[in-house]
């Protein structure tokens, strides 16, 4: 069974500060994905990350895929409100998803 | 509306009843799946189809049953609901790709709004 350690689980923070979320495996995954929840609905993905050493940015989002496919982190800058979530890292592995057990973020106005 | 559909929406029930929440999808996918997400826990996986006729155990099956009526139904049941399996259920989607060292992976997984089942 392949496990993703996700931290922190909690965070709390002002509006307009940085933070990173980190996941990190044993394993190897073919790719990693981080998806978003909000209270109510499902996860939506954010972003596929799939070259060891890949950086994505989607707008003040970046997003960065281990050298050796086994971990990944998410940071934000300048945190804004509408950026409180839960945060789920979810690796691919053969045939199924493995899921982190998610951030919950607060972003304070 | 939604490319996949959960329902119900919200549900309470006894111990020892059996519960039947449905799923639908219109992204005409081959792969669904059943996870369970409680507090802490993250999403865990119940079970999971590739096609009509392939029906896997996830990492929590004891207590579930699945039937995949069609491509773009997947149900899962509770035959004697407990109050442990109180839960935030979802079903999800995929396509299948390929990749040269695992071979087939599951690609973005679609979800559906989720189903809250209280069990009492």
């Amino acid at each position: 069974t392949q496990l993703l350690e996700q931290s922190p689980q909690f965070l709390s923070i002002q509006e307009g500060e940085n933070l990173t979320v980190y996941c990190n495996s044993s394993s190897v995954f073919s790719s990693l994905q981080w998806y978003r929840q909000e209270p109510g609905e499902g996860p939506v993905l954010l972003v596929t990350v799939v070259t060891g050493g890949e950086v994505k940015k989607l707008k003040r989002l970046t997003f960065q895929f281990g050298d050796a496919r086994k971990d990944s982190s998410l940071h934000i800058t300048a945190a804004q409100p509408g950026d409180t979530g839960l945060y789920l890292c979810s690796g691919a592995g053969s045939y199924q998803l493995t899921f982190g057990k998610g951030t919950k973020l607060s972003v304070i106005p | 509306d939604a490319d996949v559909t959960q329902t119900p929406r919200n549900r309470i029930t006894k111990t020892g009843k059996r519960i039947m929440l449905e799923c639908s999808q219109t992204k005409g996918h081959d792969r669904m799946y059943w996870y369970r997400q409680d507090p802490g826990l993250g999403l865990r996986l119940i079970y999971y189809s590739f096609d009509v006729k392939d029906i896997n155990k996830g990492e929590i099956s004891d207590g579930y049953s699945v039937s995949r009526q069609a491509q773009a139904k997947f149900s899962l049941s509770l035959e004697s609901a407990i109050p442990n399996q109180t839960a935030l259920y979802f079903c999800a989607t995929s396509e299948l790709k390929s990749d040269p060292y695992f071979g087939g992976v599951a690609g973005e997984l679609f979800f559906g709004e989720g189903s809250r089942l209280t069990v009492l």
